[in-house]
């Protein structure tokens, strides 16, 4: 079973809807979750981190969490142009201190 | 500027010839990290080093080398490149390896033929 799994595909929104991403794990002993936006040629950058269940808002960004169904999303409300990337979900293993990546969904926000 | 600096950004070498791609941090960090990303793949960790003189392998180690002298320098060593090694590095550091907040280099694209 793979660690930390995200959708496939390509996710394309019009400019100023919603872009929602799922990431699901595999670990009930994770306990940190972590967004990382990443444009194309560019290094992967911390944008949502989230420890406990529930809802954490930043911006136009929103990270939930639910531990019992062992998921994590990320909203992007309002979308932009400028939120065309990949994004990739990360999960910390508590225990080993592994950090794991998902391979990541790209978003195209289209004008 | 708090940065991970990555050099060289750009490689292409032949097989067999040693390479190394040094990583340096100005944050003070404990943690430091070594990832490759391949499409369809993702990003895989190679070798991590929790403090000076503490190393430790990932997922993908083989065929790497790392050493950690100094909290600032985390140097990727590639002993003999093969064309399997052809991909997207990326340093990485952090606070601690308690936190999973990453802080990345600007990448390395190497290119083995």
């Amino acid at each position: 079973q793979k660690e930390v799994e995200q959708n496939s595909g390509p996710l394309s929104v019009p400019e100023g809807a919603i872009a929602s991403l799922n990431c699901t794990y595999s670990d009930r002993v994770s306990q940190s979750f972590f967004w990382y936006r990443q444009y194309s040629g560019k290094s992967p950058e911390l944008i949502m981190s989230i420890y406990s269940n529930g809802d954490k808002e930043d911006g136009r960004f929103t990270a939930q969490l639910n531990k019992a169904s062992q998921y994590v999303s990320l909203l992007i409300r309002d979308s932009q142009p400028s939120d065309s990337a990949t994004y990739l979900c990360a999960v910390l293993y508590y225990g080993n201190n592994r950090l794991a990546f998902g391979k990541g969904n790209q978003v195209v926000v289209i004008p | 500027e708090a940065q991970v600096t990555q050099n060289p950004r750009y490689l292409i070498t032949v097989t067999g010839k040693k390479l190394t791609v040094t990583c340096s941090q100005n944050m003070n960090h404990e943690y430091m990290s070594w990832y490759r990303q391949d499409p369809g793949l993702g990003l895989r960790q190679i070798y991590y080093s929790m403090n000076v003189e503490v190393t430790d392998k990932g997922d993908v180690p083989e065929g790497y080398k790392v050493s950690r002298k100094e909290k600032r320098n985390f140097p990727l060593i590639l002993e003999s490149p093969s064309p399997n090694q052809t991909s997207l590095y990326f340093c990485a550091s952090s606070l601690n390896r308690d936190t999973g907040e990453l802080f990345f280099g600007e990448g390395s694209r190497l290119t083995v033929l």
